[in-house]
């Protein structure tokens, strides 16, 4: 029965490059939360996905930031014309309700932007 | 809006006990979670308070005031694979059940 999956892993993109980072939720799940880390920081909500719908983006940067959950295949992230300040840890997390107190976290991707 | 705070670091020995304390401030009150991330991995769910009082998991309990925005996490018997970050988060701002995390707190145990 295997968790979230995320990948690439570790991803290192020049500045102005596009990054995609991918997941996969649980088995099951049908609701997709994406959260970015900063080092000794908490995590903080990017956007929230069902199965082709965009739910909650607050956290969603206005420009260079978009999520798709297609119905087909896993969630994507994608950040357009990486800059320095986009390195970070990305994760995913999936639950199987709305009520998404209870999230299964993604190993995650780490950003580095050269 | 809200906002979470808890200690940056605490520090034990293996075999005690260490309470990480969680005060919040948040317009609209679901419940309070706890996560465990060891470094350079995922956060780990380990309990919700929805309720007031003491919720038991083995070794690890959560406890919720919640006329008090305060909880805590318990945890009992410290194994050195304890060490490390734990986050409260909060749910139930403006209706929305997605977690608002704190800073988080670095536990480290000592042999």
């Amino acid at each position: 029965n295997a968790g979230v999956m995320q990948n690439p892993r570790h991803l290192v993109r020049r500045r102005g490059q596009e990054a995609r980072l991918r997941c996969s939720p649980m088995k099951g799940h049908s609701h997709v939360y994406w959260y970015r880390q900063l080092p000794e920081e908490g995590l903080k909500f990017m956007v929230y996905l069902q199965k082709e719908n965009i739910i909650d983006e607050s956290g969603m940067p206005k420009e260079r930031f978009s999520a798709e959950f297609p119905k087909e295949g896993p969630s994507i992230l994608r950040i357009q014309q990486v800059v320095r300040g986009d390195s970070a840890a990305y994760f995913c997390a999936s639950s199987p309700s709305g009520e998404g107190y209870e999230q299964y976290f993604g190993p995650g991707t780490r950003l580095t932007v050269t | 809006g809200q906002s979470l705070e808890q200690p940056s670091e605490v520090t034990a020995v293996e075999g005690a006990i260490v309470q990480i304390n969680c005060t919040y401030q948040t317009s609209g009150f679901y419940g309070l979670s706890w996560y465990q991330q060891h470094d350079g991995g995922a956060p780990t769910f380990l309990s919700y308070n929805a309720l007031d009082g003491l919720e038991e998991t083995g070794r690890f309990s959560s406890f919720l005031s919640r006329s008090d925005s305060y909880g805590y996490l318990l945890l009992q018997e410290l194994q050195m694979k304890d060490s490390a970050s734990y986050f409260c988060a909060v749910s139930g701002s403006g209706g929305s059940y997605i977690p608002t995390f704190g800073r988080g707190t670095s536990l480290i145990v000592h042999p």
